[in-house]
């Protein structure tokens, strides 16, 4: 199963933009990206998703390099309300099946 | 719409016993799902469901069954408890394979 690597945590100045790196080198051509965020004591919270092309909605942007084997989601600017853990998925479907695999996440810490 | 809801919030389970967690959601997706998160870890999908009367096991489904009579309802049965099922359940929703939309999660202690 192809996994997803995310640097363990990162700290970030409020106001400031924030990029939060995910390396998945296994991946396959079929495997969507997505990225989830958990406050604390909460269930996760979907942020954005893709499979080739960069994105962006109103709460990020996600940039895909050009082989797939890595992404970067970009918080514009960074708020108090932005601290969690920001979890890198692959969201595959092999033989029919949905295996959605969780990477480690990044602790992202926002100094006022 | 309430969205996702789960209970109990909190519940401590003796081994052995067994117990149902509830989970509704009312935004009529067909995709369901139920996830743990053991502490410090990131979640496990353990069952999902893409329709009512469709269920497939995800990654960690010993120790678990569902079912799904209903669009809106996705229960978790718990059958013989183990201290290895101590963890927080998160139940999650969604319209289509992508964006999911997760309960507030039920905390399960099993001593």
């Amino acid at each position: 199963d192809a996994k997803t690597t995310q640097p363990n945590s990162m700290e970030s100045n409020e106001e400031e933009p924030v990029h939060l790196p995910c390396n998945h080198s296994t991946i396959s051509g079929t495997d969507y990206i997505h990225w989830y965020r958990q406050l604390p004591s909460q269930g996760p919270e979907y942020v954005i998703h893709g499979l080739t092309s960069n994105v962006n909605n109103r709460m990020a942007s996600l940039a895909i390099a050009e082989d797939r084997k890595s992404s970067t989601l970009i918080l514009h600017r960074a708020t108090l309300r932005d601290a969690a853990v920001y979890y890198c998925i692959l969201r595959g479907d092999t033989s029919g099946t949905y295996k959605y695999i969780f990477g480690t996440g990044t602790r992202l810490k926002v100094l006022a | 719409n309430a969205g996702v809801t789960q209970t109990p919030k909190f519940r401590i389970l003796k081994i052995g016993q067994s117990m149902t967690l509830q989970c509704a959601q009312d935004m009529n997706h067909n995709y369901m799902y139920w996830y743990r998160q053991d502490p410090g870890m990131g979640l496990k999908l353990i069952y999902y469901s893409v329709g009512a009367g469709i269920t497939d096991k995800g990654e960690v489904p010993n120790g678990y069954n569902v079912s799904r009579s209903t669009t809106e309802d996705f229960p978790l049965r718990l059958e013989l408890a183990a201290p290895s099922q101590t963890s927080v359940y998160f139940c999650a929703s969604s319209y289509s394979r992508e964006e999911q939309y997760f309960g507030p999660g039920t905390r399960l202690t099993v001593t």
